[in-house]
């Protein structure tokens, strides 16, 4: 079985700061990915960033940076540089062949950024 | 936009009633998701298929049923409502080949979801 677990209920952030929201999870699978999507007010789910568990380099997306750490299985998102915008939830979530593909999400954090 | 739709936005219905919710993936993907956002549950997979056949299955009710058509369009079904089936439901689509393929864990992308208040 797969679990995501994020220990931050909430994050404030000064805008153009980086802020780091925590992702850990558990897995028996070898193969699998990790994902951060973030929901604004509004309802929707955004894909940020993507991480195979093979991948030897952590991955980046603009802004958003992934710090793996297989061994801790840790999935950290880093956003750099933040602007208001970025207010929202924010799920790390993990997929695996064994589940079909199926995305488990951890419970989200709410990130606000202040002017 | 995530290139996928969902249909209707909202729906308000009475406990006991059924609904429909219909969603049309991206181009090209074969692969559908159903999930569930509750304030209680959180994110949820309910169901997924791909190319018309269901592949797997999560937390979903028997209340609750799905199935995905040769145009690859999907519709979820939920009847006999209760009080607690509000909620968000999402659809979201992935090329992904089901159990394997090149990259097997693709990144899944979300429609708008349907708000569904059950009265």
């Amino acid at each position: 079985a797969q679990k995501i677990t994020q220990t931050q209920p909430g994050m404030f952030v000064q805008e153009k700061e980086a802020v780091t929201l925590d992702c850990t999870y558990d897995t028996s699978d070898q193969s699998y990915g990790l994902f951060w999507y973030k929901q604004p007010s509004s309802g929707e789910m955004i894909f940020l960033i993507y991480q195979g568990s093979y991948d030897e380099q952590n991955a980046t997306e603009g802004r958003y940076s992934l710090n793996f750490q297989k061994a801790r299985k840790s999935a950290n998102l880093v956003i750099s540089a933040s602007q208001l915008g970025d207010s929202a939830m924010y799920f790390c979530a993990m997929s695996a062949l064994s589940g079909y593909n199926k995305l488990i999400f951890g419970a989200g954090t709410r990130l606000a950024v202040h002017p | 936009d995530s290139g996928v739709t969902q249909t209707p936005k909202h729906l308000i219905t009475a406990t006991g009633q059924r609904v429909t919710l219909r969603c049309s993936p991206r181009s090209g993907d074969l692969s559908v998701y159903w999930y569930q956002q509750s304030l209680d549950q959180g994110l949820q997979f309910l169901i997924q298929y791909y190319n018309g056949e269901e592949r797997a299955k999560g937390n979903i009710l028997e209340r609750f049923s799905a199935q995905q058509f040769p145009d690859l369009h999907s519709e979820l079904n939920l009847s006999s409502l209760e009080l607690g089936d509000s909620a968000l439901y999402f659809c979201a689509s992935s090329s992904g080949w089901g159990t394997s393929g090149p990259r097997a864990y693709n990144e899944q992308f979300f429609g708008p979801g349907t708000r569904l208040t059950v009265l």
